[in-house]
């Protein structure tokens, strides 16, 4: 139990474009996501926490209208990198709180490469 | 920042070898996990230890907790070739909302 997925698990877009990265818990409900950033070689940067059905809380130093964040039911939070550039490129993983006795622990999705050309 | 540091950065041993990483913090925490992660893959959670344990054992794998020292070991005994990986530990803080990652050990187990 308790498995997240991500999709897509890659992807390369043109600079100035958006993509959106979506984060789904499979087997439980979520009410916390986070969405982390991690450069090569690099450890995990937290961006921002979603709570399902509020705005997100987002760390010091990440652009909010750059990283939209929509956590819009209990199993879905999307990531939406807009107008993209080379900079952004990184991998992306989401993880979700856990469900009733496990809920202060987190499951990690797979991960998202982007590449911005 | 980054609440957790780990060290060695890199590691390199042979097949059979134990692997020694450790982990230091700055804050008072809940408890602290240590998670693989595999080349561009996600991460694995291997293993946590609360605030109250000093020591937990999984499989191959020993954790130690020294909360005084604010540190954390992970010992893998008898190494694989597949346990090739970067290992993080990450601490939950006493407000439990967050995890914070140590910037990470890259173990290299060679056949």
């Amino acid at each position: 139990g308790a498995v997240v997925s991500q999709h897509p698990s890659w992807v390369i877009c043109k600079s100035g474009t958006s993509v959106k990265i979506e984060c789904r818990s499979l087997d439980f409900q979520a009410t916390t996501m986070f969405w982390y950033r991690q450069f090569p070689k690099q450890s995990l940067m937290l961006m921002a926490t979603s709570n399902e059905g509020s705005k997100a809380t987002y760390e010091q130093g990440v652009e909010k209208d750059k990283f939209l964040i929509n956590h819009a039911s209990l199993t879905l939070s999307t990531l939406t990198v807009t107008s993209a550039h080379p900079e952004d490129s990184s991998f992306y993983i989401c993880s979700a709180r856990g469900p009733g006795d496990n809920k202060y622990e987190q499951y990690f999705g797979p991960g998202t490469r982007l590449t911005v050309t | 920042s980054q609440q957790g540091e780990e060290d060695p950065q890199a590691l390199s041993i042979q097949e059979g070898e134990n692997a020694t990483m450790n982990c230091s913090y700055k804050t008072s925490i809940n408890n602290l996990q240590w998670y693989r992660q595999n080349s561009g893959r996600g991460l694995v959670h291997l293993i946590l230890i609360r605030s109250n344990e000093r020591e937990k054992h999984s499989g191959r794998l020993r954790v130690t907790l020294d909360t005084s020292k604010k540190s954390s070991s992970l010992l893998i005994t008898a190494s694989r070739a597949a346990d090739t990986a970067s290992y993080f530990c990450a601490t939950r803080g006493t407000s439990g909302s967050r995890l914070t990652f140590g910037e990470g050990t890259q173990l290299t187990v060679n056949p």
